[in-house]
């Protein structure tokens, strides 16, 4: 079985620039997470989509961050403009019962 | 939301058991998890476990949880330098996951 592809792998922008990241989650998998993970930190969700319904974003900051998922499936997570403290890597998961399942990443750094 | 506690570091020898600790402070948690991370890489999934059973054991892994002390741990037995990683306590409540910071495990040859 396939798992959660993300990409692009490592992501380097200037402050004030914007960036999109992309995730395929597995197949048959109706809910999608993305989460920041700060250097030294466990991660933190930002958004969850049931199929291409969001269920929570209340700790996506909407004034830079948005993120949708596309007929239920693949999802992008957008951040425009960019700040110094964006510099993360972001996770994104799927999930089939209790079971979650996280992609390798991307790692975005602002300069 | 929920609190997840973990030590910041372990360090064993190669052939010991590791034991990694966390706790969690919502009863209501469904599911506990522990993930592993390696540099570079995403979280792996190791085991979880259904907040009603007290253990849980895979091969070299024993999951145990007190409930009532809202305590999880995770013993790696025979513990190998490929076992060196951050390794994640998550506990699930409704539908979000709330992650610990991760315990950074160092084996030494």
């Amino acid at each position: 079985e396939a798992g959660v592809a993300q990409s692009p792998r490592y992501k380097i922008i200037e402050k004030r620039q914007s960036v999109a990241f992309w995730c395929n989650p597995i197949s048959g998998h109706a809910t999608l997470y993305w989460y920041q993970q700060i250097l030294g930190q466990g991660p933190k969700l930002l958004i969850q989509f049931q199929n291409n319904g969001v269920v929570d974003d209340s700790q996506l900051p909407k004034d830079r961050f948005s993120a949708e998922r596309l007929k239920g499936v693949d999802s992008t997570l957008k951040i425009q403009p960019a700040k110094l403290e964006d510099s993360a890597v972001y996770l994104c998961a799927s999930r089939v019962g209790p079971q979650a399942f996280f992609g390798q990443g991307t790692r975005l750094t602002v300069v | 939301g929920e609190d997840v506690e973990q030590s910041l570091f372990l360090s064993v020898r190669e052939g010991d058991s590791s034991v990694i600790n966390c706790t969690y402070t919502d009863s209501s948690s469904t599911y506990l998890y522990w993930y592993k991370q390696e540099p570079g890489a995403g979280l792996q999934l190791l085991t979880y476990i259904f907040s009603n059973m007290d253990m849980k054991q895979d091969q070299r892994l024993t999951v145990l949880l007190n409930k009532k002390d809202k305590h999880l741990s995770l013993r790696i037995a025979d513990t190998q330098t490929g076992d060196s990683a951050i390794y994640f306590c998550a506990a699930q409540r409704g539908n979000q996951f709330y992650f610990g910071t991760g315990t950074s495990l160092t084996v030494i040859p």
